[in-house]
């Protein structure tokens, strides 16, 4: 089946700890993004990647680091220097070019305790 | 303010009612606009992309657009209750960056 693969579905931190979320995409899509949602809140962005080897930050990067190695795989760590961490994490790819659609995966909820 | 608005709800509307969700963008070199659908826990789900000006249906969805008035919306026609969920409206610029840019979404409840 094509699609995007987040893992673990939930995950607990705790104070201090760096974590590390996985997002693999089997689409061959050249665009990876990860997005942050609060309760009862839209997706705010925190990096993106429009081709392998390069990544940008987005409007929420401190605190967060990612690689992006393989055209499939887009990784983001969630450093001790993130203050509230505590949210659901969404990755989401697309091809590339204008006018194109992005589709998310499963997501990950993560819990600092 | 900003980049894209979405009245918060709840909307409510009657099984069988057509649902109106709105959205308003406020940068200009947006060129692609995206309705997804968003059940409590889970993630969000494609339902519309619309690039052009005037109308595109979908089956029970339309989604229309004005760039002169900045303004995004999606008709859902005949509502059940399984279309209770919160919409979220996005736009992507054309050039630059282009990753998704977000509403913070319209609560829909369809009343059986």
């Amino acid at each position: 089946d094509g699609g995007i693969t987040q893992s673990p579905k939930y995950l607990f931190r705790k104070e201090g700890q760096n974590v590390t979320l996985s997002c693999e995409q089997n689409l061959n899509h050249d665009a990876m993004y990860w997005y942050r949602q609060d309760p009862g809140q839209g997706l705010r962005l925190i990096y993106y990647s429009q081709i392998v080897n390069d990544f940008q930050k987005g409007d929420i990067a401190e605190g967060y680091s990612v690689s992006r190695e393989k055209k499939e795989s887009f990784p983001l760590t969630v450093t001790s220097a993130q203050k509230n961490p505590t949210a659901f994490y969404l990755c989401a790819s697309s091809r590339s070019g204008t006018n194109t659609e992005a589709f998310f995966g499963q997501g990950t909820r993560l819990t600092v305790v | 303010q900003k980049e894209v608005e979405q009245n918060s709800g709840p909307l409510s509307v009657p099984e069988g009612a057509i649902a109106s969700l709105n959205c308003t963008y406020s940068d200009r070199g947006s060129q692609s606009f995206f309705w997804y659908r968003q059940y409590s826990g889970k993630s969000p789900e494609l339902i519309m992309s619309i690039y052009s000006n005037g109308d595109k249906e979908d089956g029970r969805f339309t989604a229309q657009l004005n760039k002169a008035s900045q303004y995004v919306s999606l008709l859902i026609r005949d509502s059940q209750p399984s279309d209770s969920a919160t919409y979220l409206c996005a736009s992507s610029r054309g050039t630059g960056r282009r990753a998704l840019t977000f509403g913070s979404g319209t609560r829909l409840q369809v009343q059986p």
